[in-house]
């Protein structure tokens, strides 16, 4: 079974600062990884995916992603932070399309 | 593409009435819905796999009498909460499988008073 562990419930960055929020994933399988972005009170918003082709991922609002199978990672990246990225981030994986298993969440808080 | 709509957004009810809410998928066919709960502060619990044409599956411990699950078309996935009662109060967001992705609903939060 596959499961995701996402490093640090809760990251703070400054207005303009780089942007790292990890997840780290076991599978037996090779695995396809999401980023999702949720807002306070709404559904998920898929950021980007990794489905075996290129590891390096690039997804919506700036955002990226490298999957890593020597490290079981797939990191989540931004160079420079903007206020409106503050939100919950979920890392996701999935050995195949019915079983998607979740991270714990990160919240990321942007400062001034 | 791949927009996913829930309808109510929120819904309160009193105890022991029965909430219906629905989840459509407006741009693509979905032979595979899920329905996920989630709790303050928490990340999603995935309750079960709606399949069109046939039963739900259930996750261990969700009871498939309270929480009934119809998947009548192509497009949409109803989820019954049959004699609600405060505990059932939670965010309820669905999603959609388009290929191997997961596409969410924007949530229907409810409070069962």
């Amino acid at each position: 079974a596959q499961s995701v562990t996402q490093l640090g419930s809760h990251v703070s960055v400054s207005e303009g600062a780089l942007v790292l929020l990890r997840c780290n994933y076991s599978s037996s399988v090779p695995p396809y990884l999401f980023w999702y972005v949720q807002y306070p009170n709404q559904g998920l918003q898929l950021l980007l995916k990794y489905t075996s082709a290129a590891t390096l991922v690039k997804g919506i609002n700036g955002f990226e992603a490298e999957f890593k199978k020597s490290e079981t990672s797939f990191h989540l990246t931004k160079p420079s932070a903007h206020m409106s990225d503050a939100a919950e981030y979920f890392c996701a994986v999935s050995d195949h399309a019915n079983d998607m298993r979740f991270g714990a969440g990160t919240r990321l808080t942007v400062k001034p | 593409g791949a927009v996913v709509s829930q309808h109510p957004s929120w819904v309160i009810c009193k105890s022991g009435t029965s909430v219906k809410i629905e989840c459509r998928s407006l741009d693509f066919q979905a032979t595979t819905m899920f329905w996920y709960r989630q709790f303050p502060k928490q990340s999603l619990m995935l309750m079960a796999t709606s399949n069109e044409g046939s039963k739900a599956t259930y996750e261990q411990g969700v009871e498939k009498d309270k929480f009934l699950i119809n998947h009548a078309s192509l497009t949409l996935s109803t989820l019954t909460v049959t004699s609600a009662h405060p505990e059932d109060s939670s965010f309820y967001i669905c999603s959609a499988l388009f290929g191997e992705t997961q596409y969410f609903g924007p949530g229907t939060r409810l409070l069962v008073l």
